[in-house]
């Protein structure tokens, strides 16, 4: 698979517990974050988003919390499983809409059994 | 269903050569973007299309780049000439027509090697 993002900071957890991943955003103006997850040779996928009215959004096994004040995102996986093991990405939209979201450098998760 | 198909999924050129990378969006999204990705700079935005036409290319390095999509279900990212920092991942993605959220379909991405 494609070699990107070997420098980047690593989380390494054992499997079955829960993980955060933490992201600082930019841009006081975005109003709205996405996370997503890489997996080895494959593209971006979607896990979950968050607008800026709200602080905490809950999906399958996995929580975003989102501080504004501090501009500060962060992502929870509960109950981490290998399957988890990935590069984590936020992104935020900037000047507003979805079409121009700025990816963050990402956090790479290394789930041990 | 089939997702973002891209093509090719490795490349390896010379400098000087002309590159096409292919991709095909997922059937019935209208939004098209093309993502270049290095550890140096991350994921970045090149470009994106609405309903074929391109709205923003300011991510676009220079004018060695240039992108098309001639219709609904095909997009082509050409580089000519190619150069060695040119080498990255490609990607091309989709996003549902009438989507309210962020939310991209990636493909698998275009490893491009220059030497």
């Amino acid at each position: 698979g494609e070699s990107v993002g070997l420098h980047l900071p690593t989380l390494s957890v054992q499997e079955g517990d829960n993980s955060i991943i933490n992201c600082a955003y930019s841009n006081s103006a975005s109003d709205y974050f996405i996370w997503y997850k890489q997996e080895s040779g494959k593209g971006p996928q979607f896990i979950i988003d968050i607008r800026s009215n709200m602080d905490k959004r809950q999906g399958q096994r996995v929580t975003v919390l989102l501080n504004k004040t501090v501009k500060h995102l962060s992502l929870q996986i509960a109950a981490t499983q290998p399957g988890d093991s990935a590069v984590y990405f936020c992104a935020e939209n900037g000047s507003g809409g979805y079409n121009k979201l700025i990816f963050g450098a990402g956090t790479r998760l290394a789930v041990h059994p | 269903d089939a997702g973002v198909i891209q093509s090719p999924r490795h490349e390896v050129t010379e400098m000087g050569q002309e590159v096409t990378l292919r991709c095909k969006p997922i059937s019935g999204h209208n939004s098209l973007f093309w993502y270049r990705q290095t550890m140096m700079r991350g994921l970045e935005l090149l470009i994106y299309f609405n309903n074929n036409v391109p709205i923003d290319d300011s991510g676009m390095p220079e004018d060695r780049f240039s992108a098309k999509m001639p219709n609904a279900s095909f997009s082509t990212l050409k580089i000519q000439p190619s150069e060695p920092r040119d080498s990255a991942v490609y990607f091309c993605a989709s996003r549902g027509t009438g989507s309210n959220t962020g939310e991209l379909f990636f493909g698998e991405g275009s490893r491009l090697t220059v030497l």
